[in-house]
């Protein structure tokens, strides 16, 4: 199955600078790479993601990239707020037969010192 | 926010008695799972269906069973609950293969 590697596991920045994760994988196939936010006591929510046909996605402060040759995606946060503190989690899924399972990585917990 | 309720939201329990979480959606979406979260580990994957009584293994699903017989709704059953279990469980739904995965708010489920 996926195997999804996710680093770093924390990461501290001040307000206003930018902050990277980076995720590889090892499923060729997988084709969709979603980003979840998680904050304290909740659910995991989308926040943005990416399909294998396009190397770039923006949304505002959030972006993320995607080499599907080297098989590693990141997440990178501009112009970084307190709300933006919280974990992030990476994942991978690939289409075809099944119930098309996402592979989650073991997450980066973010935060942002004002 | 999607549809998607999970109950109970805590619970305590005994090693050795059997639990069951209930997941319940008004979406109507085909994909259901169930993940567990621990520290070091993020989100693996407990089991998961495609459609009404179509469930199948996810990576770690010893110990846990699935039913789902209706579309609205998909339970996770601890047969015999281990202190290995205690975790906190979430339920998610997508629509369509490749399509955002909704996540409820998640059950704590402590195994003393």
């Amino acid at each position: 199955g996926e195997n999804v590697e996710q680093h770093p596991s924390t990461l501290s920045v001040q307000e206003g600078d930018s902050a990277v994760i980076k995720c590889t994988y090892s499923d060729s196939a997988s084709n969709y790479f979603p980003w979840y936010k998680q904050e304290l006591g909740k659910g995991p929510q989308l926040i943005i993601d990416i399909r294998s046909n396009v190397g770039e996605k923006k949304d505002q402060r959030i972006a993320v990239t995607l080499n599907k040759t080297a098989k590693h995606f990141s997440l990178h946060i501009t112009e970084t707020q307190p709300e933006d503190s919280a974990v992030y989690f990476c994942a991978a899924s690939t289409t075809g037969t099944g119930a098309n399972n996402l592979f989650f990585g073991t997450g980066t917990r973010l935060t942002v010192i004002p | 926010d999607a549809g998607i309720t999970q109950s109970p939201r805590h619970k305590v329990t005994e090693t050795g008695t059997p639990v069951t979480l209930r997941c319940h959606q008004t979406e109507n979406h085909r994909y259901m799972y169930w993940y567990r979260q621990d520290p070091g580990h993020g989100l693996r994957l407990i089991h998961y269906s495609y459609g009404v009584k179509d469930t199948d293994k996810g990576e770690v699903s010893d110990g846990y069973s699935v039913s789902r017989s209706k579309t609205e709704d998909f339970l996770l059953t601890l047969e015999s609950a281990t202190s290995s279990q205690t975790s906190v469980y979430f339920c998610a739904i997508r629509q369509g293969q490749n399509t955002e995965a909704f996540f409820g708010q998640g059950t704590r489920l402590t195994v003393v």
